[in-house]
């Protein structure tokens, strides 16, 4: 099994440019996850799914949108990229909500 | 708001045991206490989960006080890859993680 992953890993973009974060598990999980983390600090969570067709916000979905087509995938599409997104974006994924949760490596986005 | 509290930093010796604390005051009766680690410039990984009994897998040990306002993550040998942020958190059915802050663990060699 690959677990999470993610792609890019580094993206560099300009303000006003639209961007999507792919993340992938190959772990049949049902619940799927984004978050955000700025330099020093916690991961804040962005949006979740807990199954294909359902996504709901979380802490700081502004700027943000999803969608969960498959089980599989769980793309982040940024519009309008502001310098406030310039974060460490990471994909998680779980069998259950309460369950260990599996996250990715990562993806590094730098907005100019 | 994580609804934990934690130390922002503590500092162990290379091979000795490491108690990291962590208060959950309003816990209820079915949350859960999860642990996560970060290394760095890595994704959170986790390390280990409790309701009320004390736990362990081949990673750590997760003791939680009786009256479960606090639980304390055990690593028994640390060594520098122990090096790492820990996240205590408290979860409610199947609400998502929320990370606070976490403990920076410094391990010395």
């Amino acid at each position: 099994n690959a677990g999470v992953t993610q792609t890019p890993k580094f993206r560099i973009l300009k303000i006003g440019q639209s961007m999507t974060l792919q993340c992938t598990q190959d772990m049949n999980h049902n619940y799927m996850y984004w978050y955000r983390q700025d330099p020093g600090m916690g991961l804040k969570l962005i949006y979740y799914s807990v199954g294909a067709g359902i996504t709901d916000k979380g802490e700081v979905p502004n700027g943000y949108n999803v969608s969960r087509s498959t089980t599989e995938d769980f793309p982040l599409r940024l519009e309008l990229a502001a310098p406030s997104q310039t974060s460490v974006y990471f994909c998680a994924s779980s069998y259950e909500g309460n369950n260990e949760q599996f996250f990715g490596p990562g993806t590094r986005l730098t907005v100019l | 708001d994580a609804k934990t509290t934690q130390p922002n930093s503590m500092e162990s010796n290379e091979e000795e045991p490491v108690h990291l604390p962590c208060n959950h005051s309003t816990i209820s009766g079915t949350d859960y206490i999860h642990w996560y680690r970060q290394l760095p410039s890595q994704g959170p990984e986790y390390v280990i989960h409790g309701l009320t009994s004390n736990v362990n897998n081949r990673m750590a040990s997760l003791a939680i006080a009786e009256d479960r306002k606090s639980s304390t993550l055990i690593l028994h040998r640390a060594t520098l890859r122990d090096a790492a942020v820990y996240y205590c958190i408290r979860i409610r059915g199947n609400t998502p993680l929320v990370f606070g802050k976490g403990t920076r663990l410094s391990v010395i060699a």
